[in-house]
């Protein structure tokens, strides 16, 4: 079966550092995206990964190990706003996104 | 503001009402996506359609019924729900066959079926 694992809920200090873990097992592989989610609203796109390594985008950076079925979000300099949800989902051989179910980011002062 | 919006954004209906809800895209994008959403588990894919034709149907209940009048509109049409079915709904539009994959989603609709 296609999974994707995620840890449930981090917790992390305002203008810290925090790696969100995501790793997948899915039939093929299109690339691995990463969305934030603030309650109630809308999950929005922050990455796509489909090639190994590191993309970095502002105060946020996604990882990809597909050899490992690996991937991690890193957001840096966090800030109170940070605090949302962060979906891992792979794109499979058919192109349907495959979904974890999400880490919830509670950033502390 | 995504570009998707969705109708209403909350809803409570008893198990015998039918209701549908509305979604709508602004981005010119041809495929259209129906997602339920439940506390800590994983995005449920329920319908898509590509060019206003159904592609994709999860072994979702009859008693949700899509509809995709042209590429810009999509309905999930209700009728005699059961308590499990109370979610958030949301709906998605992208780009197929384009350089990106991104999916732009709606608020969602929270469902309260009582």
């Amino acid at each position: 079966g296609q999974n994707i694992d995620q840890p449930t809920e981090m917790t992390a200090t305002e203008g810290a550092i925090v790696q969100i873990n995501c790793t997948y097992q899915t039939s093929g592989f299109n690339g691995l995206f990463w969305y934030q989610q603030h309650a109630g609203e809308a999950p929005t796109f922050l990455s796509y990964n489909v090639l190994d390594g590191l993309e970095e985008k502002g105060r946020f950076s996604s990882f990809l190990s597909r050899s490992k079925g690996y991937s991690y979000l890193l957001l840096k300099e966090l800030q109170m706003k940070d605090s949302a949800s962060y979906l891992c989902a792979v794109m499979d051989s058919n192109y349907q996104l495959i979904w974890g179910a999400g880490t919830k980011l509670i950033i502390k002062p | 503001e995504t570009g998707v919006t969705q109708t209403p954004r909350h809803l409570v209906m008893g198990m015998t009402n039918k209701k549908s809800l509305k979604c709508e895209q602004h981005l010119g994008h041809n495929a259209m996506y129906w997602y339920k959403q439940s506390a800590k588990k994983p995005l449920e894919l329920m319908f898509v359609y590509n060019f206003k034709e159904q592609t994709e149907n999860n072994s979702v209940p009859s008693r949700f019924s899509p509809e995709c009048p042209n590429s810009s509109h999509l309905f999930l049409h209700l009728h005699t729900l059961q308590p499990e079915d109370s979610a958030l709904y949301l709906c998605a539009s992208s780009q197929e066959g384009g350089s990106s994959y991104e999916q732009y989603f709606g608020p969602g609709t929270r469902l309260t079926v009582t």
